[in-house]
C-alpha cells in the first residue's frame, strides 16, 4: 500500500499569513493527488484535484503543487473560515490511501 | 442539486453485521461510482471500497473479507454490509462521489457496543 506522510501534524499560523502543508508518498503516484479540507464535525471537502486543480467555488488562495512522490498546499493568504484539518489523498493506486492531515490552527 | 446522505443504525453490537445505505440525488449510479470512507473519532480517513458505474466492486484488502458494496439503481441507492463487527469498527461512515469525491455525505455515526 502507498503510504502517504502529511507534514507538519499541526501548523499555528495567523489571519494573513501565507502557508505551505506537505505530502510526501511513499512511491511515485505521478499527478493523482487532491486535497481535502475538514472542518469539525463536517464531511471533508474537496480542494484540489489530480495536483494543481482547483475544485469549482474553492478560492483562488488554495493552490497545489508537485508531482512523483512530494506536494505541497499552500494558502497565500489565511482566512479566518480556512483553520480547519487537511488531507492529501492519493488516487493512483489500489487501495486509495489519505494522508494523517494537517491540523491548521489559529496563533 | 447533487447529494449523498448516509443512513444506519448508529449502534451495533460486536461480532454483529453494519448495514448502511447512501442515498444519492442529483446524478445517477451509472453515470458516477460511489465509494466508502470512514473515520475513527479524532482519527484519519480510510478508504473501504467502491461501486463502479458498470456494478462492479472493489475493496481496501485490509477490510475485502468483511465488506461488501451493492446497489440498487432503479432507487439510486448504494448498500454498505460489513460483519464481524468489533470496537475499532466505531467511525463516522461517509460515502463520496466520483474519482475526486467531489461530493460528500455528511456522514453516519456508527458506534460499536455491546
Amino acid at each position: 500500500d502507498i503510504q502517504m506522510t502529511q507534514s507538519p501534524s499541526v501548523l499555528s499560523a495567523s489571519v494573513g499569513d501565507r502557508v505551505t502543508l506537505n505530502c510526501k508518498a511513499s512511491q511515485n503516484i505521478n499527478k493523482y493527488l487532491n486535497w481535502y479540507q475538514q472542518k469539525l464535525g463536517e464531511a471533508p471537502k474537496l480542494l484540489i484535484y489530480n495536483t494543481n486543480n482547483l475544485q469549482t467555488g474553492i478560492p483562488s488562495r488554495f493552490s497545489g503543487s508537485g508531482s512523483g512522490t512530494d506536494f505541497t498546499l499552500t494558502i497565500s493568504s489565511l482566512q479566518p473560515e480556512d483553520f480547519a484539518t487537511y488531507f492529501c489523498f492519493q488516487h493512483n493506486s489500489w487501495p486509495l490511501t489519505f494522508g494523517s492531515g494537517t491540523k491548521l490552527e489559529i496563533k | 442539486q447533487v447529494q449523498l446522505k448516509e443512513s444506519g443504525p448508529g449502534l451495533v453490537q460486536p461480532s454483529q453485521t453494519l448495514s448502511l445505505t447512501c442515498t444519492v440525488s442529483g446524478f445517477s449510479l451509472t453515470s458516477y461510482h460511489v465509494s466508502w470512507v470512514r473515520q475513527p473519532p479524532g482519527k484519519g480517513l480510510e478508504w473501504m471500497g467502491v461501486i463502479w458505474t458498470g456494478g462492479s466492486t472493489a475493496y481496501n484488502s485490509l477490510l475485502k473479507s468483511r465488506l461488501s458494496i451493492s446497489r440498487d439503481i432503479s432507487k439510486s441507492q448504494v448498500f454498505l454490509k460489513m460483519n464481524s463487527l468489533q470496537t475499532e469498527d466505531t467511525a463516522t461512515y461517509y460515502c463520496a462521489r466520483g474519482g475526486y469525491f467531489d461530493f460528500w455525505g455528511p456522514g453516519t455515526m456508527v458506534t460499536v457496543s455491546s
